[in-house]
């Protein structure tokens, strides 16, 4: 079984403050998928990121920047200089690389920035 | 503009009534998933399909039922059965094929169902 924790269910911040949002996830598959993605008020979910757990480089894009460590089984995300348009909330989600592709979320951040 | 289109936006339905969501997509993708969401949680799988004519129940699919007659097209009717209808119901597709890697779901915009 699968399954993903976002221990954090609202975070704060004041425009241009860095703020990480966490997310540790199990699962016994030896190759699966990490994903983020923002669903602003509109509610339509948007694509951040894919990361295969083979591939445990961070990735940075922009003010967005993600931490992969298998060994702690986390997928931390990270978002440098936080401004008003970040208000959303974020669901980090995992997929298994056979059978069911289907995702398993966590039940998701809301990052509410302040101007 | 290639894209998922989901609609209506808004629906009302009174208990006992079967209602039909729909869901398009135009990115010629094989894969097409129905979630539900709840308030203040994550998104739960109710079906999914990797092909034409096949489907898979996920984990909530009590209640529900689709079909997959067009790669384009994937509805997902709420039935009658359906204990707790209201939800926001979203639509995705990839072009994840078995065999084949993992590839990002892309969203609609979701229907927000009302059930009284």
């Amino acid at each position: 079984a699968q399954k993903v924790t976002q221990a954090q269910t609202e975070i704060s911040v004041v425009e241009k403050e860095d703020v990480t949002l966490d997310c540790v996830y199990e699962t016994r598959d030896t190759t699966y998928y990490l994903f983020w993605y923002k669903q602003p008020p509109s509610g339509e979910l948007v694509f951040l990121i894919r990361r295969n757990s083979f591939d445990e480089q961070n990735e940075i894009s922009g003010r967005y920047s993600w931490n992969f460590q298998k060994s702690t089984s986390s997928f931390n995300f990270t978002i440098t200089a936080s401004q008003v348009v970040d208000s959303a909330v974020y669901f980090c989600a995992l997929s298994p690389d056979a059978g069911r592709r289907a995702l398993t979320f966590g039940s998701g951040t809301r990052l509410q920035v302040q101007p | 503009d290639g894209g998922i289109t989901q609609s209506p936006k808004y629906l009302f339905r009174k208990e006992g009534q079967n209602v039909t969501l729909s869901c398009e997509q135009n990115l010629n993708h094989d894969a097409m998933y129905w979630y539900r969401q709840d308030p203040g949680q994550g998104l739960r799988l109710i079906y999914y399909s990797q092909i034409v004519n096949d489907f898979q129940k996920g984990d909530i699919a009590e209640g529900y039922s689709v079909s997959r007659e067009k790669k384009e097209s994937f509805p997902l009717t709420v039935t009658s059965a359906q204990k707790n209808p209201t939800a926001f119901y979203l639509c995705a597709s990839s072009i994840s094929l078995t065999g084949l890697s993992s590839y990002e779901q892309y969203f609609g915009p979701g229907t927000r169902l009302t059930v009284t």
